[in-house]
């Protein structure tokens, strides 16, 4: 099955900073990405995806890259916030397309 | 409020006991998923229903677990004999779409199980 897994438990920024959040994957077939975030308390929540013919999108504060040559993507925070602390998942979609596959997730801490 | 709800939000049981948790998604949404995640981890695929037919099962599905979804509605995760190891939370998700044609799956809160 696919393997989906975060370069760092936890990351620790300030306020204001930008944060990035990585993630790799091991099935080069994979062509469909998506980042969730999950709050203390909550469950997760779908932030943006991306799909494999593209190697960037923007959203709100958020911008995630596709590197599919390394098997690597990431999600950048721009200006982060203390709102943004929460734990932080990428995940894939099955062969079959019916349910996904969530890594073990970074947890974000930033300083006021 | 219209979004996925479950119940209980927490159950404290011993072990062998047998617990039922409830999952009402949102009611347009035809698929529903039920994960469970443990302290520090991704949540991991437990099973899967489009409206009332269960079409996949995780090997972490024992034969003590059991989902239903009867009517296509709502949906019943039960665990049997309880054991020390179940300890988790259970999520529940919904969505309208294949996952393959949108990851957004809608999660509620979870039922956290502690099992004594």
């Amino acid at each position: 099955g696919e393997n989906v897994g975060l370069h760092l438990p936890t990351l620790s920024v300030q306020e204001g900073d930008n944060s990035i959040i990585n993630c790799a994957y091991s099935n080069s077939a994979s062509d469909y990405f998506i980042w969730y975030k999950q709050e203390s308390g909550k469950g997760p929540q779908f932030i943006i995806d991306i799909r494999s013919n593209m190697d960037k999108r923007q959203g709100q504060r958020v911008t995630v890259l596709l590197n599919k040559t390394v098997k690597h993507l990431s999600l950048q925070i721009a200006a982060t916030q203390p709102g943004d602390s929460a734990v932080y998942f990428c995940a894939v979609p099955n062969n079959a397309g019916n349910m996904l596959t969530f890594g073990g997730g970074t947890r974000l801490m930033v300083k006021p | 409020d219209t979004g996925v709800s479950q119940d209980p939000r927490h159950k404290i049981t011993k072990r062998g006991q047998n617990v039922t948790f409830r999952c009402d998604p949102i009611s347009e949404h035809n698929r529903l998923y039920w994960y469970r995640q443990t302290l520090g981890q991704g949540p991991e695929f437990l099973t899967y229903f489009q409206n009332e037919a269960q079409l996949e099962k995780s090997r972490l599905l024992s034969d003590r677990f059991s989902a239903e979804r009867p009517k296509g509605s709502f949906s019943t995760l039960e665990i049997q004999r309880t054991e020390q190891g179940d300890s988790a939370m259970y999520l529940c998700a919904s969505s309208l779409a294949r996952v393959a044609n949108t990851g957004e799956l809608f999660f509620g809160e979870g039922s956290r199980l502690t099992v004594l």
